[in-house]
């Protein structure tokens, strides 16, 4: 039973435009959200993050967008650079319970130049 | 400072094999994870631990033991490896849990394990 889903495995976008990446999760009770940077042979890194209270979160290039009624989140990457290409998963989890933090499959972005 | 490290890096078993991840981490943290990652699934948490001498279950648990003696290490065991637990294993620590701004995990770069 996947909680967090991306529906998308791999998106291909050109270097200066934006890079939408999407998630998806089924568990109402899930009140933060977080996106992961993962670049081959290394382990996944933090990348920004939002609590439900919020809408949107923003740290320079990128900005993480909420929508609790659809249960759906965004990853906007505005420029995207091509040293942005890895692959972003999105987790869930409660603020004051994180034991179980729950990932999507991820996303493989390509920035091509 | 190193993060959060992973011993070994690679490995391949023959089922039945018995064999233990290390994870060690030298940034005083309390909580330790261990997930595996498999193709189209993300990762999932196998056990985890809030502080030392404490273990618990996660989502797949079964198969693997786990042991936190140290604040600094988490061992995580399979006593006798079968063909599906092949995965890449990833180690996480946290400062704790219950305050927005520490939720966040830092990972260590990954053992892959094949099971023959």
């Amino acid at each position: 039973d996947q909680q967090v889903k991306q529906n998308s495995p791999s998106l291909s976008v050109q270097e200066g435009r934006i890079s939408i990446l999407n998630c998806d999760y089924t568990n109402s009770m899930f009140d933060y959200f977080l996106w992961y940077k993962k670049y081959p042979a290394e382990g996944p890194t933090f990348l920004i993050s939002i609590s439900s209270i919020k809408d949107k979160n923003e740290d320079g290039r990128f900005t993480v967008f909420l929508n609790k009624s659809a249960k759906h989140l965004s990853l906007h990457i505005v420029p995207s650079q091509p040293g942005d290409s890895a692959v972003y998963f999105c987790a869930a989890t409660l603020t004051y319970n994180n034991n179980d933090m729950r990932f999507g499959a991820g996303t493989r972005l390509t920035v091509k130049p | 400072n190193a993060g959060v490290t992973q011993t070994p890096k690679f490995r391949v078993l023959k089922t039945g094999q018995s064999m233990t991840l290390l994870c060690a981490q030298d940034m005083n943290h309390e909580y330790m994870y261990w997930y595996r990652q498999d193709p189209g699934m993300g990762l999932r948490l196998i056990h985890y631990s809030v502080g030392e001498g404490t273990t618990a279950k996660g989502e797949v648990p079964d198969g693997y033991n786990v042991s936190r003696l140290k604040k600094q290490n988490f061992l995580l065991g399979l006593e006798s490896a079968a063909p599906s637990q092949t995965s890449v294993y990833f180690c996480a620590s946290s400062y704790g849990g219950g305050v927005e701004v520490l939720n966040e995990q830092f990972f260590g770069p990954g053992t892959r394990l094949t099971v023959l």
